[in-house]
């Protein structure tokens, strides 16, 4: 219930294609959905985030979608970038549980130039 | 804005040690989040302080662990008699209450018992 299902283990794209990761849940409570990107050696930093009243949200080349009634989100980077290689986590939380994240496995990402 | 600061940065210590980590979270910052992160890993949540309580622990947090925030602003986590299993980054992160719930990470600690 707890759990939060993220693919693929890892990503490798071409300059300028696009990275989908996918992320699915089990738990009806949560009710935030962030994105994170962290680079090695350093903490993850908050990319793109999304509540469930919404299906899609855009900033930039970051765009999340969202299917409530399947219980997936899933991150898009269009025009992939080689900075853009990082690992990226998606993670879920709800009001009731004190706000704690729930992440997923990760999905290193390969931008090749 | 200074971010969320902790301290060491890292720390190799031998098994059956104590250790201690600091985090200072965002000054305004109400909401403070121990995490721990092993490798090819997510972070995993450990503790919870709204202020100077501690709301929420994790199972994960034994008896070896204990965190405090003694006056709602910096946290300590110390682990007592380390074990090697207990090698991994940890991760504090900082947020406001009400304000759409995004948590601020540090830079971590990464931990090595030999």
């Amino acid at each position: 219930q707890q759990q939060v299902k993220q693919s693929p283990q890892s990503l490798i794209v071409q300059k300028g294609g696009i990275s989908i990761i996918n992320c699915a849940y089990e738990n009806t409570a949560f009710d935030y959905f962030p994105w994170y990107q962290q680079f090695p050696g350093k903490g993850p930093a908050l990319l793109i985030a999304i509540r469930p009243d919404v299906s899609e949200k855009k900033e930039g080349r970051f765009t999340i979608s969202f299917n409530k009634s399947a219980k997936q989100f899933s991150l898009h980077i269009m025009d992939s970038q080689p900075g853009d290689s990082a690992t990226y986590f998606c993670a879920a939380s709800g009001r009731s549980n004190t706000g704690k994240l729930i992440f997923g496995q990760g999905t290193t990402l390969q931008v090749k130039p | 804005d200074t971010g969320v600061s902790q301290n060491p940065r890292h720390k190799i210590t031998k098994r059956g040690q104590n250790v201690t980590f600091r985090c200072d979270p965002i000054s305004e910052h109400n909401r403070l989040y121990w995490y721990r992160q092993t490798l090819g890993q997510g972070p995993e949540f450990l503790t919870y302080f709204q202020n100077e309580a501690q709301l929420e622990k994790s199972r994960l947090l034994s008896d070896r662990f204990s965190a405090e925030r003694p006056k709602g602003s910096f946290s300590t986590l110390e682990i007592q008699r380390t074990e090697q299993g207990d090698s991994a980054m940890y991760l504090c992160a900082s947020s406001l209450s009400g304000a759409g719930e995004t948590q601020y990470f540090g830079p971590g600690t990464r931990l090595l018992v030999l």
